[in-house]
């Protein structure tokens, strides 16, 4: 079973400058999370997808982010503009969404430097 | 709104020593997950806790979870090298709701 995909891997941008990352969850997965990981720190929830619908985006940064679901699969993660406080890994997590237990499957995420 | 604490946030141990990590949170949940990170690698799941005194073994490693103390512990066993890494537990309100992490224990195994 192929896991869950991102891209790109790594990314540079300055200051003010527009960005998007891509999520391919895992095949059959209802619900898709974004996280962000600031350095040294625990992963943060920015975003949860139930198929196509947004259940919580209480904290994301609405002024500069946006995500969206389209047709309830692949998911894309846009940043405009960024600041250097942007600067993370940027995990999409995938789950089943039935049954009792309710794990989720993480991707390689993306490392993004903002200069 | 859920908090979880874990401590230590930095363990440096000698090879073949016991140690435990703790994992402390502020609302009733009875989902606790320990995740393993490498450095520049993503998440990898550990352990997957489901009810008051469960608890799990894989290796060196040992998970448990006391649901009225609010509290998971993470045991290491006869420490390796190999284990060298940061331990996150997160915590899930209830089903299908996003994962609470702590900051994380970055666990350093020397000889």
């Amino acid at each position: 079973e192929a896991g869950v995909a991102q891209s790109p891997r790594y990314k540079i941008i300055e200051k003010r400058q527009s960005v998007a990352f891509w999520c391919n969850p895992i095949s059959g997965h209802a619900t898709l999370y974004w996280y962000q990981q600031i350095l040294g720190q625990g992963p943060k929830l920015l975003i949860q997808f139930q198929n196509n619908g947004v259940v919580d985006d209480s904290q994301l940064p609405k002024d500069r982010f946006s995500a969206e679901r389209l047709k309830g699969v692949d998911s894309t993660l846009k940043i405009q503009p960024a600041k250097l406080e942007d600067s993370a890994v940027y995990l999409c997590a995938s789950s089943l969404s039935s049954g009792l237990l309710n794990e989720q499957y993480f991707g390689p995420g993306t490392r993004l430097t903002v200069t | 709104e859920l908090k979880v604490e874990q401590n230590p946030l930095f363990l440096s141990m000698q090879e073949g020593k016991n140690y435990t990590i703790y994992c402390n949170y502020s609302t009733t949940s009875d989902r606790l997950y320990w995740y393993r990170q490498d450095p520049g690698k993503s998440l990898e799941s550990l352990f997957v806790l489901l009810s008051n005194g469960a608890v799990k073994q894989e290796g060196r490693l040992m998970a448990s979870l006391d649901t009225k103390a609010r509290l998971s512990t993470l045991h290491i066993t006869a420490a390796v090298h190999d284990l060298s890494a940061t331990y996150f537990c997160a915590v899930e309100n209830s089903g299908n709701t996003p994962l609470v992490f702590g900051k994380g224990t970055r666990l350093s195994v020397i000889a």
